[in-house]
């Protein structure tokens, strides 16, 4: 079974500066990874899906990169909007859905 | 445009069963795949399984494993999902959300969430 551990679990920064979030899978999942943004009392939002792809209406800031099992969310030039808990998912092999713990992204 | 509405709060006592619906709109029902996934309070994201729609086949997490069944009702274009033998650590919220035409998709699409409290 797959496992993701995120790095780190807490991030905190300034308000216009770049955020890096890192995901690492326990075996390839291929580019079979998303990334979602989920805010206090709202379901998750999908930004990104396979490994690189944006996911609609997401704003140009965000973008990601990875393949195998290593795998990396940025925002460039953080927004208020953006302070959020980040998971990523791997949907390869089984189980079909398997999350990372997540990283805070929260204002310094 | 794709809605999953899910059905309201639920308080359970210890030991009892709880059912969550999901009704889909906006889209072809039996073409998506339904996913539900828990969330403890503070806590991550927990797969709990999948439900084919077309042909009502499952696949369910071991941790849920002979706890969770779900089942879908074409006619009305909404899955369940039934948990049963609650204990306090099942409280949290319960969210459907859409995959793709086979399980191994990720999700656009999000029911908002039902809270389940387990309490004695």
């Amino acid at each position: 079974e797959i496992v993701l551990t995120q790095s780190p679990a807490t991030l905190s920064v300034s308000p216009g500066e770049r955020a890096t979030l890192s995901c690492r899978a326990s075996q390839s999942v291929s580019s079979d990874l998303a990334w979602y943004q989920q805010k206090p009392g709202q379901a998750p939002r999908l930004l990104i899906y396979g490994a690189s792809n944006k996911a609609t209406d997401v704003p140009a800031r965000f973008s990601a990169s990875g393949s195998g099992t290593e795998f990396t969310l940025t925002i460039t030039s953080l927004q208020s909007d953006d302070f959020a808990v980040y998971y990523c998912q791997s949907y390869n092999n089984w189980p079909p859905w398997t999350f990372g713990q997540g990283t805070k992204v929260e204002i310094k | 445009q794709v809605q999953l509405v899910q059905s309201g709060a639920e308080v359970k006592m210890p030991g009892a069963s709880v059912r969550v619906s999901c009704k889909a709109s906006g889209y072809s029902f039996s073409d998506y795949y339904i996913h539900w996934v828990r969330q403890a309070p503070g806590q991550g994201l927990e797969w709990m399984g999948w439900i084919n729609p077309d042909s009502g086949d499952t696949d369910y997490a071991q941790n849920f494993q002979g706890r969770v069944t779900m089942t879908r009702d074409t006619s009305l274009s909404t899955t369940y999902m039934h948990l049963s033998r609650l204990a306090s650590d099942d409280t949290g919220l319960y969210y459907c959300a859409r995959g793709g035409s086979s399980a191994w998709y990720p999700s656009e699409d999000w029911g908002q969430g039902t809270l389940v409290t387990v309490s004695s």
